[in-house]
């Protein structure tokens, strides 16, 4: 079964700076896009952006242009998502997820918390 | 403030048959198609419709999805306890570059 592992939680100090895997199995991890979602507490999912790990590509909601970086390393199937110049209202749980362009978000990964607090 | 509007809450008794609406504009669910995702309390969310009306293998049939014009609807038949859970809409906003939107979500209780 296709199958997304994210690393653990993370907390940060506002200012800096976080880096989160997920790293996908029993899959053709180039065949597909990567997404990533992020929800903060309480509230609803917030589309981030994709990498196509084939090509590079990448696609970023205006939000988090500037502040976000999506890259991907083929030789160990992970994808990686890096948030810098964190803020409080960082604070959520971040979510990859496995899809085509313009298709259904399937599977997801667990989701890594990430805490922004001085 | 999300691109796709739901009902913050929806709820029913089990049994029931409920259903929750999703409107968005010409640009995602005028022009594309729509996806339901189910989360359940401390879970990740999890696939339960796509391009429509469609079922992913394992969803049951009680779970059913339908769209007209710019808005969309997810109807639950058969209400169950274990259906209490959040779910959101989801669609693409931007065939070019692949923008996606998501609704605010709507939490459903099983009284």
């Amino acid at each position: 079964q296709v199958q997304l592992v994210q690393s653990g939680a993370e907390v940060k100090k506002p200012g800096a700076s976080v880096k989160v895997s997920c790293k996908a199995s029993r899959y053709t991890f180039t065949g597909y896009y990567m997404h990533w979602v992020r929800q903060a507490p309480g509230q609803g999912l917030e589309w981030m952006g994709w990498i196509n790990p084939h090509s590079g590509g990448t696609k970023y909601a205006q939000k988090f242009q500037g502040r976000v970086t999506m890259t991907g390393d083929t030789s160990i199937n992970t994808a990686y998502m890096e948030l810098s110049r964190l803020r409080s209202d960082d604070t959520a749980v971040y979510y990859c997820a496995s899809g085509d362009l313009l298709d259904k978000f399937d599977p997801w990964g667990q989701g890594t918390l990430v805490t922004v607090s001085s | 403030q999300s691109v796709l509007t739901q009902p913050p809450s929806a709820s029913g008794t089990p049994g029931q048959r409920v259903t929750i609406s999703c409107s968005g504009s010409k640009s995602n669910i005028g022009s594309n198609y729509v996806y339901w995702y189910q989360q359940l309390p401390g879970t990740a969310p999890k696939l339960l419709i796509y391009r429509n009306d469609q079922r992913p293998s394992g969803v049951p049939d009680r779970f059913s999805g339908s769209k007209s014009g710019t808005s969309a609807s997810l109807a639950i038949s058969g209400l169950r306890s274990g259906d209490e859970a959040d779910y959101y809409c989801a669609a693409c906003d931007d065939i070019l570059s692949g923008l996606w939107v998501f609704g605010g979500g709507t939490k459903l209780t099983v009284l």
